[in-house]
């Protein structure tokens, strides 16, 4: 089985602190992603890499950076966390050949 | 434009009854997929059923089929015999093979079962 792994279920920062969430998976996927979920508009691509230090942006990148050292994992960075940050946060990670994506548990994030 | 549309926020089922959940996107890429995931409360997405564009069949995985309907680009998800553990969000996703490799989600259907 696929297993991808987040390190937090749920976080709860400051205003203006750095973020660092983690996304593990198991299965020497080369393709990984960073999803924002919110109430009403779905799961947004927030960036993803398809191989070790590949990164692309996705449609919502602005305020975050992702680091991709090893091909098992792929960290988001919210480098000053701000309110509307507040969010579920998804990582998937995809088979090349059947394209199928797989997602961690989330990390729910809340900055006060 | 947005690419995935899910007109149904929310829907209610009687348990045992059947349930279609609307999905339709919008694509000029010939060779594309499209996924549903169920994401109960507990927040992980859980990948049911998947649509190939090329595929001639519509794709069916125990409870769950997929009313594929090429032309007027839609790609219902329907649940037989629905059951009180069915009750979550669910989504549908695209992706264009010719494309990004990620998944373009659509804001999702909340569907309560009700005994």
């Amino acid at each position: 089985d696929v297993k991808v792994t987040q390190s937090s279920r749920y976080l709860v920062k400051r205003t203006g602190e750095k973020v660092f969430l983690e996304c593990v998976q198991d299965m020497d996927h080369e393709n990984m992603f960073w999803y924002r979920q919110d109430p009403g508009l779905g799961l947004r691509l927030i960036y993803f890499s398809y191989d070790v230090k590949m990164k692309e942006k996705g449609d919502i990148p602005e305020g975050y950076s992702v680091s991709r050292e090893k091909k098992e994992r792929f960290s988001l960075i919210l480098e000053s966390a701000s309110t509307n940050q507040t969010s579920m946060y998804l990582c998937a990670s995809m088979d090349s050949y059947t394209r199928e994506q797989f997602f961690g548990p989330g990390t729910r994030l809340t900055v006060l | 434009a947005q690419k995935i549309t899910q007109t149904q926020p929310g829907m209610f089922v009687q348990e045992k009854e059947a349930v279609t959940l609307d999905c339709t996107y919008d694509t000029s890429d010939p060779s594309y997929g499209l996924f549903w995931y169920k994401q109960p409360s507990s927040g992980e997405m859980i990948f049911l059923i998947y649509q190939g564009s090329y595929d001639q069949q519509n794709a069916t995985e125990g409870r769950y089929s997929l009313n594929f309907q090429k032309a007027r680009k839609s790609a219902n998800l329907v649940i037989s015999a629905s059951q009180l553990g069915d009750s979550a969000m669910y989504f549908c996703a695209m992706r264009e093979n010719t494309g990004r490799r990620a998944l373009t989600f659509g804001s999702g259907t909340r569907l309560q079962v009700q005994p």
